[in-house]
């Protein structure tokens, strides 16, 4: 079965500065989902990626999916307090549904 | 355009009970996925409903089983609860299967003691 590893696990920086979350696949990934989510609530989706090299930016936020589309990164740009929380990573198990496998999250911090 | 909704939010149940949780899905979308969340966790896969049809399911005893109606939206059920059935339980709708985009409601917290 696919697993995700997530890295760091956790992350403290400074108010304004940038960071980057790490996603690792064990297998190809068919599409890749990045969600934000506040402690004990709902997770915002903030977005897909699917083919190899494909980049996305939302604000501040760019996550790029890798050639061989097995490993994922969300990088924050001058990082502010309302980016705090835990950034999800989740993959589809293969090419026909939609169904997720998520990685163990990375709670993020930030410092005004 | 409304947004998952799920109820209760919160729930607290005791051990050996029985528990029905449900998920309103997104205008449009036909397919709803739940999710459980154990603290400090990422969310695993249940099962899938499209349709009204069972589309999929992930590694959960028979215990855990669901609906879907014919307004697309979802229930899960859950039987004789054990304490570590404690989680946030997630829905997540989407247009269909496939390579969607997956909207999450805001959980239900279930507590079994």
């Amino acid at each position: 079965s696919q697993e995700l590893e997530q890295s760091p696990q956790s992350l403290i920086v400074q108010e304004g500065k940038n960071l980057t979350i790490n996603c690792t696949s064990s297998k190809t990934l068919y599409g890749l989902y990045w969600y934000k989510q506040k402690y004990g609530e709902g997770l915002i989706f903030l977005m897909m990626l699917q083919k190899g090299g494909e980049e996305k930016s939302h604000e501040k936020i760019t996550a790029k999916l890798d050639e061989k589309k097995q490993q994922s990164s969300l990088h924050i740009t001058a990082s502010q307090p309302s980016h705090a929380g835990i950034y999800l990573c989740g993959a589809r198990n293969n090419n026909a549904g939609n169904m997720l496998t998520f990685g163990g999250g990375t709670r993020l911090m930030v410092k005004p | 355009e409304t947004g998952v909704t799920q109820s209760p939010t919160h729930l607290i149940k005791t051990r050996g009970q029985q528990v029905t949780l449900r998920c309103s899905s997104q205008s449009g979308h036909n397919t709803v996925s739940w999710y459980q969340q154990a603290l400090g966790q990422g969310p695993q896969f249940i099962f899938q409903y499209y349709r009204e049809e069972e589309n999929g399911r992930g590694n959960f005893p028979p215990r855990f089983s669901g609906l879907q109606f014919p307004n697309y939206s979802s229930e899960l059920n859950v039987n004789a609860l054990e304490l570590d059935d404690s989680a946030l339980y997630l829905c997540a709708s989407s247009p269909s299967g496939g390579a969607y985009e997956q909207y999450f409601g805001p959980g239900t917290r279930l507590t079994v003691t």
